[in-house]
């Protein structure tokens, strides 16, 4: 399975925008690019995917690089509760039917 | 609409006690997905239901492990004779299907603690 870097963790101050970064070098043609996030004491909740083009939903956007190597999962506006892990996963054709979650980034949000 | 849930939210056993796990998928969705996260780590697929179609098995740590679900819905999950290590949070999702392109949906999880 193509696999995805991630930073360990990143601060943001609130109300401000934030960029969540994820490198996936080896991602194939037909690899979808899917986030989830984390918040303490839950379990994952869905948050964006795409495939080749920009992504835009009522919790996120989604920048996918041109080369596909790279995407950023922009959260316009952060506020406390978007504090999670969140998590950059790569479903391609013989990745199984699971998510496989890596580290993911931590996210502290600062009032 | 509801959500995915899931039954007890929190169990404590004793070593060697059988335990079952249940999950409610949500309506109409054909995939269930079972993982776990053990305390500080990340999480790990279990097993995962499409249709009618034989389950994938392939993350089932040891055979003590088993899951069933019952009319393409409900799910049990079952382990036999726990051991300390498997005390973690047992999640569950359901999807509309099994393309790739679709998102899963989690439950609260479950809680296990063996003493």
């Amino acid at each position: 399975d193509a696999k995805t870097t991630q930073p360990n963790s990143m601060e943001s101050n609130e109300e401000e925008p934030v960029h969540l970064p994820c490198n996936h070098s080896t991602i194939s043609g037909t690899d979808y690019i899917h986030w989830y996030r984390q918040l303490p004491s839950q379990g994952p909740e869905y948050v964006i995917h795409g495939l080749t083009s920009n992504v835009n939903n009522r919790m996120a956007s989604l920048a996918i690089a041109e080369d596909r190597k790279s995407s950023t999962l922009i959260l316009h506006r952060a506020t406390l509760r978007d504090a999670a892990v969140y998590y950059c996963i790569l479903r391609g054709h013989n990745a199984g039917n699971m998510l496989t979650f890596g580290g993911g980034t931590r996210l502290m949000v600062k009032p | 609409g509801a959500g995915v849930s899931q039954s007890p939210s929190n169990k404590v056993t004793e070593k060697g006690k059988d335990v079952e796990l249940r999950c409610d998928p949500i309506s109409g969705h054909t995939a269930l997905y079972w993982y776990r996260q053990s305390l500080g780590q990340g999480l790990e697929f279990l097993i995962y239901f499409q249709g009618n179609s034989a389950p994938d098995k392939s993350g089932l740590p040891s055979d003590r492990f088993s899951a069933e679900r019952t009319g393409g819905s409900v799910s049990t999950l079952t382990i036999q004779r726990t051991q300390q290590e498997d005390s973690a949070v047992y999640l569950c999702a359901s999807s509309p299907g099994q393309a790739r392109s679709y998102e899963q949906y989690f439950g609260p999880g479950t809680r296990l603690t063996v003493t």
